[in-house]
């Protein structure tokens, strides 16, 4: 079965400052998708980004871009000119690419509760 | 606007009175799922469904029962709840094909008391 690990349950960054959360996975599948969820305080889940695994080009959106490491199974999420509105509990996902009808889950990591501090 | 909707937001309940969660989803999705959400767990798949009238189970669907009578609406139903189905549920849904991203609601607070 599909894992995915988040190993920082906590994390920390000033306001303006970049900060690094950490993923990683493991999986017997060549294809797959990832992608990084933000849960507020109001609790709606976010998606902020994803990548196809078959792409070698990280996945980069605003302020939020991946480093994608295949081999590694590694998917960090970099956040750059960190803003109060940031905080959140922050959640990586993995999701098999599926083909003849099987189950579109998403596997969660645990997460990792960001705080800015102004 | 494209959402999707869960009612009730915020539940206490009893042991052992049946309840219903209802999810609605107005984006013509196929996909449409259950997730619970407990501290230091993650979100974990409970049942989802491919279509109307298809539903399968996911990683711990035991107290829990779904159908899918109609394309937009997917209930959860909880026949009995007890105290260790005190969690935050979400639904989610999405189309089949590609790397569409799952909308997920507001989310559902239960408490069993």
């Amino acid at each position: 079965a599909q894992t995915v690990t988040q190993s920082q349950p906590e994390m920390s960054v000033q306001e303006a400052e970049t900060v690094t959360l950490s993923c990683t996975y493991d999986t017997s599948e060549s294809d797959y998708y990832l992608f990084w969820y933000k849960q507020p305080p109001s609790r709606q889940m976010i998606l902020v980004i994803r990548q196809e695994a078959y792409k070698q080009q990280n996945a980069t959106e605003n302020r939020f871009s991946v480093n994608f490491q295949k081999a590694a199974k590694s998917f960090s999420l970099k956040i750059s000119d960190s803003q109060l509105g940031d905080a959140a509990m922050y959640f990586c996902a993995y999701r098999e690419i599926n083909s003849g009808g099987s189950n579109y889950k998403l596997t969660f990591g645990k997460g990792t509760l960001l705080t800015v501090n102004p | 606007e494209a959402q999707v909707t869960q009612n009730p937001r915020y539940l206490i309940t009893v042991t052992g009175k049946k309840l219903t969660v209802t999810c609605s989803q107005n984006m013509n999705h196929e996909y449409m799922s259950w997730y619970r959400q407990d501290p230091g767990l993650g979100l974990r798949q409970i049942y989802y469904s491919m279509n109307v009238e298809v539903t399968d189970k996911g990683d711990v669907p035991e107290g829990y029962k779904v159908s899918r009578k109609e394309k937009r609406n997917f209930p959860l139903i909880l026949e009995s709840p007890s105290p260790n189905q005190t969690s935050l549920y979400f639904c989610a849904s999405s189309r089949l094909a590609g790397v569409y991203e799952q909308f997920f609601g507001p989310g559902t607070r239960l408490t069993v008391l």
